[in-house]
């Protein structure tokens, strides 16, 4: 079945800790995307590629370290520097064609212990 | 700065009942807008995707309107269901590429 793939479901990051959250797609999408999103809010953009070897920051960067190495992939980091770092973290896709639909992942909880 | 309301925060209806979704947006110079459905815990899912040149767009219960030039977008959901009961959120999509989400709906339907 195509779709995006990620892992963990539930993440703890003890203070002063980087942690990896990671996104896989096999539904050979150029653009990838990271959003974040806190209890009653709607989601926000931290980092997005459009390409292979690319990505732009988006609103909220700050903290945040990403990399595309390849099509399928695009692992965020979240680092220490990242001082409210709890929240739910979602990584969708899509085609870089107009008006396609965007696809997402079921989520990463991470919470700092 | 890109922002988008949703009108109401919450809503509980019982079964049967029509709904209106209300998503509103201040930068009119959109390419797209999507509405997607969020179960508790879980991802999201694009329900319906208007393109700017487009008035309406409809799957099934659901229609969604667009007005472009006032920058409103509205969710009508027919006869509803119990397992309606998700966030409903309403995003546009702009010629970068970004998406820029409303913090969403809550919908209860309830037997």
């Amino acid at each position: 079945d195509g779709g995006i793939t990620q892992s963990p479901k539930y993440l703890f990051r003890k203070e002063g800790q980087n942690v990896t959250l990671s996104c896989e797609q096999n539904l050979n999408h150029d653009a990838m995307y990271w959003y974040r999103q806190d209890p009653g809010q709607g989601l926000r953009l931290i980092y997005y590629s459009q390409i292979v070897n690319d990505f732009q920051k988006g609103d909220i960067a700050e903290g945040y370290s990403v990399s595309r190495e390849k099509k399928e992939s695009f692992p965020l980091t979240v680092t220490s520097a990242q001082k409210n770092p709890t929240a739910f973290y979602l990584c969708a896709s899509n085609d870089r064609a107009p008006n396609e639909k965007l696809f997402f992942g079921s989520g990463t909880q991470l919470s700092v212990l | 700065k890109q922002e988008v309301t949703q009108i109401p925060a919450a809503l509980s209806v019982p079964e049967g009942e029509n709904l209106v979704l209300n998503c509103s947006f201040t930068d009119s110079a959109i390419y797209n807008l999507q509405w997607f459905r969020q179960d508790p815990g879980k991802g999201l899912t694009s329900l319906l995707l208007i393109q700017s040149s487009q008035r309406e767009q409809t799957s099934g219960r659901l229609n969604a309107s667009l007005d472009k030039s006032s920058g409103r977008s509205t969710l009508y959901i027919a006869a509803s269901q119990p397992g309606d009961s998700a966030t409903y959120l309403c995003a546009p999509q702009y010629r970068d590429g970004k998406l820029t989400f409303g913090q969403g709906t809550i919908l209860t339907v309830h037997p």
